[in-house]
């Protein structure tokens, strides 16, 4: 099955850029997606790549897909404590009903 | 837009009673809306997709009869947890997409279902 994997934690001071990466198995991935979590709620969409891109750039936020090595990463620019939380990488395969499989998560804890 | 909302978000029942969580799409339509669980410090896992009008589909391990789905509109699916146990708490999140092979897929906030 697809397998979707992330380092479980990442630990940053503000003001510095956060790098969280993720590698895939799917090779018909068709989106990759990053999601955050904070405590207690729900996902939050942060921003996705169509597999056909190399790179998403979104304010802060910087998207990077390399599809031959199925490595995709999100980079966070002058990280803020507000940008604790946990965040999920995820892919469609593109296997009919849109479904999404999830990485493990890596929780980021800004240091002020 | 693209808001979805849950009821309740917060839970307690006692062992063998049933629990019914709704899913919304506030501002959109949702032809498809999946159920996820969630357990502490793991990732999401589906448990099962709905389109409006149809019965869902299980993953695998899912218990069709313990979990009942009901997605009668597009803008409402049901999960009701039948004859709750312990081992059901937990953390479970909708999310609902407009449709299409690729949309994205909106997550609601999450029900945390606790079982004593």
């Amino acid at each position: 099955g697809e397998d979707v994997e992330q380092s479980l934690f990442l630990s940053v001071r503000e003001g510095d850029s956060s790098v969280i990466n993720c590698t895939y198995t799917d090779s018909s991935s068709t989106y990759l997606y990053w999601y955050k979590q904070e405590p207690g709620a729900g996902l939050q969409l942060l921003t996705y790549i169509f597999s056909n891109m190399d790179m998403k750039q979104d304010q802060r936020l910087t998207v990077l897909l390399n599809k031959k090595d199925k490595h995709l990463s999100l980079r966070i620019a002058d990280t803020q404590t507000g940008d604790s939380a946990i965040y999920f990488c995820a892919e469609n395969n593109s296997g009919g009903y849109q479904k999404v499989t999830f990485g493990t998560g890596t929780k980021l804890q800004v240091i002020p | 837009g693209a808001v979805v909302s849950q009821h309740p978000s917060r839970v307690i029942c006692k062992s063998g009673t049933s629990v019914k969580i709704e899913c919304r799409s506030l501002d959109f339509q949702a032809t498809t809306m999946f159920w996820y669980r969630q357990f502490p410090k793991q990732s999401l896992m589906l448990m099962a997709t709905s389109n409006e009008g149809s019965k869902a589909t299980y993953e695998q391990g899912v218990e069709k009869d313990k979990f009942l789905i009901n997605h009668a509109s597009l803008t409402l699916s049901t999960l009701t947890v039948t004859s709750a146990h312990p081992e059901d708490s937990s953390f479970y999140i909708c999310s609902a997409s407009r449709g299409g092979s690729l949309d994205t897929q909106y997550f609601g906030p999450g029900t945390r279902l606790t079982v004593l």
